[in-house]
């Protein structure tokens, strides 16, 4: 089976911390994401990468980086946290196969508060 | 730019069927997903169908698909309280596997 973990299931930090949010899976899937999930707005995509140390924006970059230095794990990095990041951050990894259906696995979440 | 909807809740006794409903804009879409979020986790795969069908059973999922209208919904029988969960329609958009998720419906299942 897929399995798709992350590094914590809850977290509590300050305004302006910088905060790491960690995602491995174990499927060797070149293509993994990051979303973010709130109430009325479903998932958005932050950042998603399809190679090692390559990413592309998604639809909500800003406040946010990532980085891929392994195939495996792809981090989520909040460079300087605000109240306004407060939510649930789901990773999910895919593998392409051209012309066919493509399954996201995701993790199961982790939800950060900000204060 | 693409965007999908669905109504955030549905509420159905238990032994009815449920039926969700999405609506996306994207024609160019070669797959349409049906994701579920149970309480505290990840979503999972639920179903998903091809651009080039109307629809897709699979034991007590229904899925119809009409592009004309770009309506997507899922068809749940028998539902039971376990199916108590939300529901994500997602379109498949652009390259690298990108998809495009509707605000999910919560469905709640009462006795």
């Amino acid at each position: 089976d897929v399995k798709v973990t992350q590094s914590s299931r809850y977290l509590v930090k300050r305004t302006g911390e910088k905060v790491f949010l960690e995602c491995v899976q174990d499927m060797d899937h070149e293509n993994m994401f990051w979303y973010r999930q709130d109430p009325g707005l479903g998932l958005r995509l932050i950042y998603f990468s399809y190679d090692v140390k390559m990413k592309e924006k998604g639809d909500i970059p800003e406040g946010y980086s990532v980085s891929r230095e392994k195939k495996e794990r792809f981090s989520l990095i909040l460079e300087s946290a605000s109240t306004n990041q407060t939510s649930m951050y789901l990773c999910a990894s895919s593998s392409p196969l051209t012309g066919s259906q493509e399954t996201q696995y995701f993790g199961p979440g982790t939800r950060l508060l900000v204060l | 730019g693409e965007d999908v909807e669905q109504s955030l809740f549905l509420s159905v006794r238990e032994g009815d069927s449920s039926v969700i409903n999405c609506t996306y804009t994207d024609s160019s879409s070669t797959y349409l997903y049906w994701y579920k979020q149970e309480p505290g986790a990840g979503l999972q795969l639920l179903t998903y169908i091809f651009s080039n069908m109307d629809m897709k059973q699979d034991q007590r999922l229904t899925v119809l698909l009409n592009k004309k209208d770009k309506h997507l919904s899922l068809r749940i029988a028998d539902t039971q309280t376990g199916d108590s969960a939300i529901y994500f329609c997602a379109e498949k958009a652009g390259g690298y596997n990108k998809l495009i998720f509707g605000a999910g419906t919560r469905l709640a299942v009462h006795p």
